[in-house]
This record gives structure tokens, sequence and C-alpha cells, in this order.
């Protein structure tokens, strides 16, 4: 089967443009995950969905930052107004359940963003 | 808040040298603990975990030890490869009570380069 895939891979953008980033995760996961690897940061927890509904958004760093999933699969990540500081490797990663005592999660390879 | 804090790096070994990776942890609840590597080119994978004290994960020969007593949970390999080069990341989430459910997500520590030489 396949792993969790996000497109595009790299993301050259200008300070200023909307970016959506997106993430396929593993067929028949209801769980998903965001985070930011940034060499500033190190590995940031941005945003969850259990299905289509998001419990813990408390990463997302401001109101530029929005996700959503739909038919509880894809994910879109995206960024209004992109600002420097947002250059990082965006990373996915899906899993079985959500409410588990241990849930292994999946990560995708990443979309590096780059805002000029 | 829930926190890791790794030891700094890079770290560089030469091939069959033992491998030590600290990792202290402070949490709010009940922590299960991870390791997760990342090796050049690709994605986050999941290298071992421990969900309650004195578990021992092991993978890859690779193993560490959930000690409670003094947050810890130190990366061990007895005789590294230069295929072992890659970061390390240690990594938390917490359930709200022992026998309860994780929130899901993981909060890393900010990685270990590791290097190793022929």
């Amino acid at each position: 089967g396949a792993g969790v895939s996000q497109s595009p891979s790299n993301k050259v953008t200008e300070k200023g443009k909307d970016v959506e980033l997106r993430c396929d995760p593993i067929s028949g996961h209801t769980a998903l995950y965001w985070y930011r690897q940034s060499l500033g940061q190190g590995l940031e927890f941005l945003i969850y969905f259990q299905g289509n509904s998001a419990p813990d958004k408390s990463g997302l760093p401001s109101d530029r930052f929005s996700a959503e999933r739909t038919g509880g699969s894809v994910s879109t990540l995206t960024i209004q107004r992109t600002q420097q500081e947002d250059s990082a490797v965006y990373l996915c990663a899906s899993s079985l359940v959500w409410r588990s005592s241990y849930n292994e999660q999946f990560f995708g390879p990443g979309t590096r963003l780059t805002v000029l | 808040g829930d926190s890791v804090t790794q030891m700094e790096g890079p770290v560089t070994l030469s091939e069959e040298a033992f491998l030590t990776i600290n990792c202290t942890y402070t949490a709010t609840g009940y922590p299960s603990l991870f390791w997760y590597v990342q090796y050049p080119g690709e994605g986050l994978q999941l290298l071992l975990k421990a969900t309650k004290a004195d578990d021992k994960g092991s993978n890859k020969g690779f193993e560490a030890t959930y000690r409670k007593e003094t947050t810890s949970f130190h990366l061990e390999k007895g005789s590294v490869q230069v295929s072992d080069s890659a970061v390390y990341f240690c990594a938390l989430s917490v359930r709200s009570n022992a026998g309860g459910t994780s929130y899901g997500k993981l909060t890393f520590g900010q990685g270990t380069i590791l290097t190793v030489h022929p």
C-alpha cells in the first residue's frame, strides 16, 4: 500500500502570496497531523484532524494558517500572505486511530516551502 | 507544558563505536515515548517506542528504556554502522491518565545529527 504522500515536494513563492499544501494520508487512516520542521524551531505540531474535524488547532502560528480535510481523506494546509519566517518543511502524518494509548504516526516526505 | 530535550549534536562516530543520544522530558500527564529517525532524503520513521515506565523499546539494534525516575529515554546502540547516519528525534505524546487515551500530537526534541564514518 502507498504511504503518506504530499504535494508539491518543493514550493518557492514570493512574500505576500498564498500557498496550498496537500496531504494524501494512508487509506483508512482516520487521524491526520500537520507539523512544521524549521531550522530555528525544530519540529512543531500545527494541527490534527479526526475525520474531517480538527479537535486541536493549537499549533497554528497565526490566523494566516488554516487547514481543512474533506471526505476523511485529503487535507490541505493553506498559508495566506506568506512571510519569510514561514519558510520550512511542512510534514503530514496519519495514523489509524486518534484516541489510543499508542498510535504510530506515519509521515510523508514533506513539502519544502521557500518564501523569497 | 510538555517538552523534550536532546543532547546537542552533531555526533560523529567511527563504525562499530558505541552510541548514546540523551533524551529527557517533562510532561503534564502520562507520556508515551518515541525515537524517530530521518535518513537522508527520506521521511520520518518510527524507530522504537515505550508506552509506560520501565518499558524497553528496541529495533535494528537500537534500544531505549523509559526511566520515569530520571524522566529520560536515552537511545543506545552497541555498534553503529555507516547506514545509521541520520537525524534522530526523541518525542512524546501524552495521555491524560495512566489507562487513558492519547492526545495524539507528538512533541519533538531538536534532533541529533549522527554521522558514522567507515
